[in-house]
């Protein structure tokens, strides 16, 4: 039983470019969310997909946007990339929006470095 | 205002004793969910443990336990037996329900402690 993938698994861009990650959740989850964790600080929350729609959002600006597709695996873009934007991008899934009670399952990430 | 405060950016513990990692959290909602996570070197985030905070006992699994104080408004976590393999980044992570969408899914992360287990 497959859990949840992330490609790639490393990445290198420069200022002002534009980057897609990829993420295909663990067999049976339906939700699919996106968090940034930099060097040094916990996970932060940038957005949830379910049904193919952005449910939730963190405090990240547009720059940041996503997509779920049918099959559940869903894409995570970030525009006009900043060195800021250098982080450990992580994609997590679960079964059910509302269950209150189950545990979103990680990827391995994706480390993104801009230059 | 900070949610989860983990105050502890480090632990040493030998090797076969228990350590206790703490996290106090901050909310007004009533029905929330607490997790702790393990990640290791490697990156990856390795759930542990859950806590619902109407569950009434403290939740166990294997080696971890969660010493659930609501009043408090802290859930510490306790590994027992420490093993080399435990010395990892632990984050202390709670789910509210967001009364925009209705779902419960968005986790909100303290800053993690670094548990260094020696032999």
């Amino acid at each position: 039983d497959a859990g949840v993938t992330q490609s790639p698994t490393h990445l290198i861009k420069t200022r002002g470019q534009q980057v897609t990650l990829r993420c295909s959740p663990k067999s049976g989850h339906d939700t699919v969310s996106w968090y940034q964790q930099a060097l040094g600080q916990g996970p932060q929350f940038i957005f949830q997909y379910y049904e193919e729609e952005e449910r939730q959002r963190g405090n990240f600006p547009d720059r940041f946007s996503g997509h779920q597709f049918p099959n559940y695996s869903s894409e995570l873009n970030v525009n006009a990339l900043l060195l800021g934007d250098s982080a450990l991008y992580l994609c997590a899934s679960s079964g059910g929006q509302g269950a209150r009670g189950q545990p979103q399952h990680f990827g391995d990430g994706t480390r993104l470095s801009i230059l | 205002a900070q949610k989860i405060t983990q105050t502890q950016p480090g632990m040493f513990v030998q090797e076969k004793e228990a350590v206790t990692l703490d996290c106090t959290y901050d909310t007004s909602d009533q029905s929330y969910g607490l997790f702790w996570y393990k990640q290791p070197s490697s990156g990856e985030m390795i759930f542990l443990i859950y806590q619902g905070s109407y569950d009434e006992q403290n939740a166990t699994e294997g080696r971890y336990s969660l010493n659930f104080q609501k009043a408090r408004k802290s859930a510490n976590l306790v590994i027992s037996a420490s093993q080399l393999g435990d010395s990892a980044m632990y984050f202390c992570a709670m789910r509210e329900l967001d009364v925009i969408s209705g779902g419960y899914n968005k986790l909100i992360f303290g800053a993690g402690t670094r548990l260094a287990v020696h032999p």
